[in-house]
Formats: C-alpha cells, sequence, structure tokens
C-alpha cells in the first residue's frame, strides 16, 4: 500500500514570499502523484499533476512541483504567494490502479 | 463552481439510522468517485464507480454502500450510523475514469451523527 506524509500541518508566510509544501511518499511501484488545493468551504481543485516525463511540473495559479524519485519526494512550490492562495494543500498519489492516497493536508497561511 | 452538484449540503441524523447522499457528476463525466473527509482520518478514498459499474474500492466500510445509475449520478448510502460517521462526503467526478484524469469535486455533504 501507499502512503503519503506532508511533513508541515501549518506553514505560514509574508505575502510575496516564496513558500514550499514538503510531500513525501511510500510506494514500491510507480505512482501518478496530484497536489490539490481546498479553499475554505469548498471541494478540492487540482493544482497539478506528474505522470511521467519531465520532472518538474507546472500548475495553475503559478504553483509547481518537482518530482524526485529518489527521495519520493514531491514538493509544492510557489515563488512569491498572494493573499488568495490561503487555503489547504493536500498532495495524493495513485499507484495507476485506481487507489488514492491523500496527505494529512499543509494549511498554508499568507500573511499581509 | 466544478460543475458536480451533492445534495444535500448538510445532514444531521442520530445513530443508527441510514442515510443517503446524491452526486451528479459534470456533464459528459462517466466516473464517479467518493470521499470521506474527517479530522481524526483526513480524506479518504471510499469508492469509485465508471459507467455504472465499480471499478475501484478504497477504505469503505461494510455499513457504506454506493451505486451509479444509469443516467451516471451517484448515491452512497450509509446505514448503522455511528458517531464517528460524522464527516465531510466528497463526490468526485472525471471523463473516463483512469488514475491519471483529472478528478472534479464537489463541494460536499457535511454528515452530522448525534
Amino acid at each position: 500500500a501507499q502512503s503519503v506524509t506532508q511533513l508541515d500541518s501549518q506553514v505560514p508566510v509574508f505575502e510575496e514570499a516564496p513558500v514550499e509544501l514538503r510531500c513525501n511518499y511510500s510506494s514500491s511501484v510507480s505512482v501518478y502523484l496530484f497536489w490539490y488545493v481546498q479553499y475554505p468551504n469548498q471541494g478540492l481543485q487540482l493544482l497539478l499533476k506528474y505522470l511521467s516525463g519531465s520532472t518538474l511540473v507546472k500548475g495553475i495559479n503559478g504553483f509547481e512541483a518537482e518530482f524526485n524519485k529518489s527521495q519520493t519526494s514531491f514538493h509544492l512550490r510557489k515563488p512569491s504567494v498572494h493573499i488568495s492562495d490561503t487555503a489547504e494543500y493536500f498532495c495524493a498519489v495513485s499507484d495507476k490502479g485506481n487507489q488514492f492516497y491523500f496527505g494529512t493536508g499543509t494549511s498554508l497561511t499568507v500573511i499581509p | 463552481d466544478s460543475g458536480v452538484t451533492q445534495t444535500p449540503k448538510h445532514l444531521i441524523t442520530a445513530t443508527g439510522q441510514r442515510v443517503t447522499l446524491r452526486c451528479s457528476p459534470r456533464s459528459g463525466d462517466l466516473s464517479v468517485y467518493w470521499y470521506q473527509q474527517s479530522l481524526d482520518q483526513g480524506l479518504q478514498f471510499l469508492i469509485q464507480y465508471y459507467n455504472g459499474e465499480e471499478r475501484a474500492k478504497g477504505n469503505i466500510l461494510e455499513r457504506f454502500s454506493a451505486q451509479q445509475f444509469p443516467d451516471l449520478h451517484s448515491e452512497l448510502n450509509l446505514s448503522s450510523l455511528e458517531l464517528g460517521d460524522s464527516a465531510l462526503y466528497f463526490c468526485a467526478s472525471s471523463s473516463e475514469g483512469a488514475a491519471y484524469n483529472e478528478q472534479f469535486f464537489g463541494p460536499g455533504t457535511r454528515l452530522t451523527v448525534l
């Protein structure tokens, strides 16, 4: 079975500062990797996904993530955050067999 | 707005009762997923349907069941409810149901078991 670890439950960051949200996974098979964002009182929205190919993946709203197979990581980054980025961020893994595993989430708070 | 609708938005019931949550996928999407989000367990994948048939099963309890109807809407049935079943239940849909397809999430149904 797969598991996903999001090391930081809460990340406060000042507006216009860079941010990195960490995600590590464990899997004995190749996987698909995803980052989702959940705004207050809303469902999840896909930010980006890694399926294969280039290890640097660009998503919506200026976010990007880098797949590192040797470290089994898929960290999310943004060079300059905005107030509107305040939300819960979830890393997820699929084992390609349609089983999905989510991390416990990281609450990003952007401070004006 | 993702295009996925869920009803009801809120549901309050008592232990031992049975409830049905409904989900309508985005127009054209053939696959529906159900998730449970709770404070202690986080976001858990429950089950997936594709064009009326079960495709994948996650951490779904035996007291829970789901189905997808010919018009592609789906229902999640929760029975013999316990306090621990209180959670936010999300439905998501995707076009073809492959693991790499983007899933579009509904706004959720918040279930409170008293």
